[in-house]
């Protein structure tokens, strides 16, 4: 069985400042880690995913996440916060034997002028 | 690459009513397609996984014969919701996967019922 626990339901910060949503997740099996935005009454959109490569992967938009597997972390970050990042953030993980998707609570990100 | 639709993007219907929504890969040949249900500010869970030509598989406490799920081709699948009741009011999104997409799977932009 496979979860993700996203620590914060809410993350405020002021424009320009680091960005940090945490993931942390359970796998059985080497995992596949993905992050996803999305924006009000839009579905969801890739920004990143892990698939045993590097484990730093840099996404779009500015965004990374690092593949932790001692902190069974995947946190995903963002040094500059630009007002357009203000969404809902969702961690996922996936095993390697199929396509089955399992998604974190999500993060609202909020981004203060 | 690899777009998918959804139709309508919004729909709302009166108690007891059917109604139907599609899910379209544009430019790829989806071999699975997701259903998730997403209420308001919480995360997507999924209702059911189909596979063109098969019955969907579905997840546990989802009602199959209230959700019906069809995966006719490789570009289509529809979810239609029997006999609507307000509690079916909720946020539906699909995805795609197709064989060569390395787990990925591609989401639709969603379609909100609001059920009267």
């Amino acid at each position: 069985a496979q979860s993700v626990t996203q620590l914060g339901s809410h993350v405020s910060v002021s424009e320009g400042a680091l960005v940090l949503l945490r993931c942390n997740y359970s796998s059985s099996v080497p995992p596949y880690l993905f992050w996803y935005v999305q924006y009000p009454n839009q579905g969801l959109q890739l920004l990143l995913k892990y698939t045993s490569a590097a484990t730093l992967v840099k996404g779009i938009n500015g965004f990374e996440a690092e593949f932790k597997k001692s902190e069974t972390s995947f946190h995903l970050t963002k040094p500059s916060a630009h007002m357009s990042d203000a969404a809902e953030y969702f961690c996922a993980v996936s095993d390697n034997a199929g396509n089955m998707l399992t998604f974190g609570g999500g993060t609202r990100l909020m981004v203060k002028p | 690459g690899a777009v998918v639709s959804q139709h309508p993007s919004w729909v709302i219907c009166k108690s007891g009513t059917s109604v139907k929504i599609e899910c379209r890969s544009l430019d790829f040949q989806a071999t699975t397609m997701f259903w998730y249900r997403q209420f308001p500010k919480q995360s997507l869970m999924l209702m059911a996984t189909s596979n063109e030509g098969s019955k969907a598989t579905y997840e546990q406490g989802v009602e199959k014969d209230k959700f019906l799920i069809n995966h006719a081709s490789l570009t289509l699948s529809t979810l239609t919701v029997t006999s609507a009741h307000p509690e079916d009011s909720s946020f539906y999104i699909c995805s795609a996967s197709h064989s060569g997409g390395l787990n990925e799977q591609f989401f639709g932009p969603g379609t909100r019922l609001t059920v009267l």
